[in-house]
């Protein structure tokens, strides 16, 4: 069955960078999109970015455009979420959600979250 | 941006009740919505997709329907482990935005 596995959270201070990894298993990799999606402390669920099933596609909330970086690595099977400029703000567990398919691009399965808490 | 509300915020029910949850979107969407479950410390649990389609797994009791800019999440007997927060989300359009999530709790 699909296996998704968050790694790569932490304690940073603010400004400095993290990289967050999402390990997948129990699908056809290459024909997979993911998102990234972050709760904060207490709050509700917030949309963070998607790379299509091709990877011809890439989005980010207007919140983390130009500091967030969303890649895959086909061959660990591997999603990734490259973090800099971080802020307090940013403070929240993420999770990682595979796309149903390339039309329905929803989450179907997703990750157990890493928590990452930005922090001087 | 679509924006998705949700309501009611919260609700008290009890086992076996009928439970009925809405997210209205800014503009029309046509059915690109999802409704997710979510328990404390836990990760989301997907249950449906394009307004009305179950995801694997997911119980018969759980219904989705559509109608224009409105979508709705039934729940038609309330069970003990379906004692959670339920959110929507829109999908036709970047970002995918939630909604601000329905506690269900128990009367």
């Amino acid at each position: 069955q699909v296996r998704l596995v968050e790694s790569g959270g932490g304690v940073v201070q603010p400004g400095r960078s993290l990289s967050l990894a999402c390990s997948a298993s129990g699908f056809i990799f290459r024909g997979s999109g993911m998102n990234w999606v972050r709760q904060a402390p207490g709050k509700g669920l917030e949309w963070v970015a998607s790379f299509s099933h091709d990877g011809s596609k890439i989005y980010y909330a207007d919140s983390v455009k130009g500091r967030f970086t969303i890649s895959r690595d086909s061959y660990r099977n591997t999603f990734y979420l490259q973090m800099s400029s971080l802020r307090s703000e940013d403070t929240a567990v993420y999770f990682c959600g595979k796309m149903s398919s390339p039309i329905h691009t929803t989450p179907d399965s997703w990750g157990q979250g890493t928590l990452v808490t930005v922090s001087s | 941006d679509v924006q998705m509300s949700q309501f009611p915020s919260s609700l008290s029910a009890s086992v076996g009740d009928r439970v009925t949850i809405t997210c209205r979107a800014s503009q029309g969407i046509t059915n690109y919505v999802a409704w997710f479950q979510q328990k404390p410390g836990e990760a989301p649990r997907s249950l449906i997709y394009a307004a009305s389609n179950f995801q694997s797994g997911v119980p018969s009791r759980f219904r989705g329907s559509a109608s224009g800019t409105n979508f709705s999440l039934t729940i038609s007997s309330l069970q003990p482990e379906d004692f959670a927060t339920y959110y929507c989300q829109q999908y036709y359009s970047y970002p995918h935005t939630f909604g601000p999530g329905t506690k269900v709790d128990i009367k």
